[in-house]
């Protein structure tokens, strides 16, 4: 199974909800990431997990919370959102972050927009 | 600095017809080479990667890639295009920090 599956595929939210965006592999990879991609252009990337841990955050505004529950899941938690932050956020995977040659396996992307 | 740059913002070409997509990088080194393709509405698929060895470099879909280090470039070719080529294409190098920094890609049109 070389999927990485991203719930939903849409979602609609107002300024003041709170949403979760969910992202699941079951590659036994190590390392999963958040990207954030508008329109047009290429995908910016948001957050690196390396075995569960936090290893990079791109400078990510607060309202964007990631979670890594266990090897398989990561959530990407939203609260007090901007339009701005309308996007197609995408998940990936790979087997290890460190090694610089793995590819990095990408889920379909969840289609965000904020009114 | 590192760079990356897919000079070609859209390219248009028939359906059957040969294609060549150009990415050049700003490096002090090899730095790991990828070529992803996102289909509309889609997430990313990866093509082919280089790092060392044979400077041409064989992927899916028919899609090949060749290494000039004197040009720093790492451009995606494929003979013969069909209809479900049509993507957005991005070369994304990885300059041995962890991440893969990628180019501003290239939207790719085929007509019948």
């Amino acid at each position: 199974d070389t999927e990485v599956t991203q719930t939903p595929k849409h979602l609609v939210m107002g300024m003041t909800n709170k949403k979760s965006l969910k992202c699941e592999q079951h590659m036994g990879h190590r390392a999963m990431y958040w990207y954030k991609q508008k329109a047009k252009k290429p995908p910016e990337l948001m957050f690196v997990y390396s075995y569960e841990k936090l290893s990079i955050n791109e400078s990510v505004p607060s309202r964007f919370s990631p979670e890594c529950p266990n090897s398989s899941l990561l959530n990407l938690h939203l609260h007090a959102l901007q339009p701005e932050d309308s996007a197609l956020y995408l998940c990936a995977s790979s087997q290890d972050w460190t090694n610089w040659y793995n590819e990095q396996f990408f889920g379909p992307g969840t289609r965000l927009t904020v009114l | 600095a590192q760079s990356v740059t897919q000079p070609d913002i859209h390219i248009t070409v028939s359906e059957g017809a040969s294609l060549e997509l150009r990415c050049n990088y700003s490096y002090g080194a090899t730095p790991y080479l990828f070529w992803y393709v996102q289909s509309p509405g889609q997430g990313l698929q990866l093509l082919l990667k280089y790092f060392s060895g044979d400077t041409l470099v064989q992927g899916i879909k028919g899609f090949e890639a060749e290494f000039k280090r004197s040009q720093s470039s790492f451009n995606l070719r494929k003979p013969s295009v069909h209809w479900s080529d049509a993507a957005e294409y991005f070369c994304a190098p990885n300059f041995g920090n962890e991440k893969l920094t990628f180019g501003t890609g290239t939207r790719l049109t085929i007509i019948p």
